[in-house]
């Protein structure tokens, strides 16, 4: 039972780089979302997906382009990493309606 | 705005005792579905506990209780018997909508032996 998965799980990347997280999941959900995690801020939305080939923007999305083309997997890239894109990226997905999220183990990007 | 306040940034209780986490919002929306996550160390964000805002019943899953008073916009955690393995990071949530979860910023519970 792989659930949602990240890739990498860790990585540091340069000012100006650019890199993309890989989620994958095998639960067929329609829903997939992609949030930071920084100290005393909780989890923010940066983009969504309601389905396949659909995105949409959250809470704080710029610096950052999201893209679904299979429905099992949502990409997220920077296209020129800076100092304040260094966080811990969650992954989550769920079924349509109400239910549970299920998240990845998260990914640990520090941009130096 | 839509929003979750956890007022605890952090808290501690003794081993086998009782400890509350509390968690406010707020929406015009009628009809949702609040949670609590929880975080411990190794970062992987489990449910703990998810309440319906139509039911008037509250939420129960073994230690985990929720004391959910829609009126006041008041959703709080109850953790009887706490155990080391309690010790993490709790977030509140809900979804006010189809699409989007709001969270809140988080309390760190410490259970000390």
């Amino acid at each position: 039972n792989a659930g949602v998965t990240q890739t990498p799980k860790f990585r540091v990347l340069k000012t100006g780089q650019s890199m993309t997280l890989l989620c994958a999941q095998d639960m067929n959900h329609e829903y997939m979302y992609w949030y930071r995690q920084d100290p005393g801020m909780g989890l923010r939305l940066i983009h969504y997906s309601v389905g396949e080939g659909t995105t949409a923007k959250g809470e704080v999305p710029d610096g950052y382009n999201v893209s679904r083309l299979k429905k099992q997997n949502f990409l997220l890239g920077l296209e020129s990493a800076a100092p304040s894109q260094t966080s811990v990226y969650f992954c989550a997905s769920r079924t349509g309606g109400t239910g549970e999220l299920f998240f990845g183990e998260g990914s640990r990007l520090t941009v130096l | 705005a839509q929003t979750v306040t956890q007022s605890q940034p952090e808290m501690s209780v003794q081993e086998a005792e009782t400890v509350t986490l509390s968690c406010t919002y707020d929406t015009s929306e009628s009809n949702y579905y609040l949670f609590w996550y929880k975080q411990p160390p190794s970062r992987q964000m489990i449910l703990v506990i998810r309440q319906e805002a139509y039911k008037q019943q509250n939420a129960t899953e073994n230690r985990f209780s929720v004391n959910f008073q829609k009126a006041a916009k008041s959703f709080s955690l109850k953790i009887s018997d706490s155990q080391l393995g309690d010790t993490a990071m709790y977030f509140c949530a809900f979804i006010p909508g189809t699409y989007k979860y709001i969270f809140g910023t988080g309390t760190r519970l410490k259970v000390l032996a």
